[in-house]
C-alpha cells in the first residue's frame, strides 16, 4: 500500500496569505495525484487531478505541482472560504490512499 | 453532470449487517463505475472499492474483501453496498462516489450516509 505523508498538520495563516502544502507518497504514483478540500459536514471536493491539472470550476488561486513522490499544493492568496482541511489521493497503487490530511486555519 | 444520491442514516448492533444505496442520474450508469469509501470521524478518507457497473466486475481493498458485497441495479441505476460482520470501528460516514469523465480522479460524491454500530 502506498502511503502519503502530508505536512505541516495544520497551517495557521491570515487571509491574503499564501498556502504551500506538502505531500510525500512512500513509492512513485508518476502524476495520479490528486487534491481535496473537505470543510466540515461535506464530502470531499476535488481541486488538482493528474498532480496539476485544475478540476472544473475551481478558481486559478488552486495550483499543483511535482511528479514520482514529491507534491504541492499552493493557494496564490487565500480567501475566506478556503479555510478547510486538504488531502492528497493516490490512484496509482491499489488500493488508493489518502493522506493525513493538512489544516489550514485562520491565524 | 452527475449525481449520487444515497440512503439515510443507519444504527446497527455489533455483528450485524448494512446495506447502503447510491442512486445514479445525469449519466448513462451502464458506462459508470461507482466507488464506495468510508470517513471515520476526524480521520482520512478510505477507499473500500468499486464496481463496474456495465460487467459487475467488482474490486475490494484487502481489509474488506471478506466482508463486502458490491452490486447495482442497471432498471433503478442504482448501487448498492453491503457490509457484514459490522464492529465498532465501522462507525464512518460512508460515500459512493465516481469519476469525471475523462478524469483520473474521484470527481462525484454522494451527500454520505452515516453509519452507526453500537449495542
Amino acid at each position: 500500500e502506498i502511503v502519503l505523508t502530508q505536512s505541516p498538520a495544520t497551517l495557521s495563516l491570515s487571509p491574503g496569505e499564501r498556502a504551500t502544502l506538502s505531500c510525500r507518497a512512500s513509492q512513485s504514483v508518476t502524476t495520479y495525484l490528486a487534491w481535496y478540500q473537505q470543510k466540515p459536514g461535506q464530502a470531499p471536493r476535488l481541486l488538482i487531478y493528474d498532480a496539476s491539472t485544475r478540476a472544473t470550476g475551481i478558481p486559478a488561486r488552486f495550483s499543483g505541482s511535482g511528479s514520482g513522490t514529491d507534491f504541492t499544493l499552493t493557494v496564490s492568496s487565500l480567501e475566506p472560504e478556503d479555510f478547510a482541511v486538504y488531502y492528497c489521493h493516490q490512484r496509482s497503487g491499489w488500493p488508493p490512499t489518502f493522506g493525513g490530511g493538512t489544516k489550514v486555519e485562520i491565524k | 453532470q452527475m449525481q449520487l444520491v444515497q440512503s439515510g442514516p443507519e444504527v446497527k448492533k455489533p455483528g450485524t449487517s448494512v446495506k447502503v444505496s447510491c442512486k445514479a442520474s445525469g449519466v448513462t450508469f451502464s458506462r459508470s463505475a461507482v466507488q464506495w469509501l468510508r470517513q471515520a470521524r476526524g480521520q482520512r478518507p478510505e477507499w473500500i472499492g468499486w464496481i463496474v457497473v456495465g460487467s459487475g466486475t467488482t474490486n475490494f481493498a484487502q481489509e474488506f474483501q471478506d466482508r463486502v458485497t458490491m452490486t447495482r441495479d442497471m432498471s433503478t441505476s442504482t448501487a448498492y453496498m453491503v457490509i457484514s460482520g459490522l464492529r465498532s470501528d465501522d462507525t464512518a460516514v460512508y460515500y459512493c462516489a465516481a469519476d469525471g469523465s475523462g478524469v483520473v480522479a474521484t470527481t462525484y460524491w454522494g451527500q454520505g450516509t452515516l453509519v452507526t454500530v453500537s449495542s
